[in-house]
């Protein structure tokens, strides 16, 4: 149980495009997921929290309108990278927390490799 | 906000003898203390988690101890097998509205066969 996906596990796109990298909870509902990013060799940075059904909270010095998080429904939030850049060469992961869960406990997908050249 | 320091950051053990990773954290408002195993190329994975009304947890091979007062927890893990070999994160609650979690730098454990 808590198996959490995420699509595409790797992507490389041309600077200037736009990436989206969607996150799923496959046997649960999570209220909240969370996204970091993560660069070789280094812990995992939140980026942002997104909540169903309401705007993301943005971590200091995460960019809003280049990082669109979208939770659209009880099992899927998205990650929009707009016009990528080679620095947001990123390794992404999302996790989420089961809805009514009194507890902290997330549930990490596998990640999404982004390399923009 | 949380601040989280692990140690060390590196550790390689023989094959059968224990492995201890130690963290501390700055929020004494802090209450949840989850570690995670991260496979090369992998998400993170919940190997065990401790709260703040407990002192230490065991789940066969691994074990988490708590010191609130001195605001430190640790990792055992003993009779290492090559497989425990991975990157280890402790990390820390921070209390806000959505409960997010803190993470330490890591630690590199190296099980040698």
């Amino acid at each position: 149980g808590a198996v959490v996906s995420q699509h595409p596990s790797w992507v490389i796109c041309k600077s200037g495009t736009s990436v989206k990298i969607e996150c799923r909870s496959l046997d649960f509902q999570a209220t909240t997921m969370f996204w970091y990013r993560q660069f070789p060799k280094q812990s995992l940075m939140l980026m942002a929290t997104s909540n169903e059904g309401s705007k993301a909270t943005y971590e200091q010095g995460v960019e809003k309108d280049k990082f669109l998080i979208n939770h659209a429904s009880l099992t899927l939030s998205t990650l929009t990278v707009t016009s990528a850049h080679p620095e947001d060469s990123s390794f992404y992961i999302c996790s989420a927390r089961l809805a009514g869960d009194l507890t902290d406990t997330q549930y990490f997908g596998p990640g999404t490799r982004l390399t923009v050249l | 906000g949380e601040n989280v320091e692990q140690h060390p950051s590196t550790l390689s053990v023989q094959e059968g003898d224990s492995a201890v990773i130690k963290c501390t954290y700055s929020d004494s408002a802090s209450n949840y203390f989850p570690w995670y195993k991260q496979e090369l190329g992998k998400g993170p994975q919940l190997i065990i988690d401790i709260r703040s009304n407990v002192g230490e947890k065991k789940d066969q091979r691994i074990a988490v101890t708590l010191n609130k007062t001195a605001k430190h927890f640790s990792l055992h893990i003993t009779e290492t097998q090559p497989e425990d070999s991975a990157v280890y994160f402790c990390a820390a609650s921070e209390e806000t509205s959505y409960d997010k979690v803190i993470f330490g730098p890591g630690t590199s454990l190296s099980v040698i066969p």
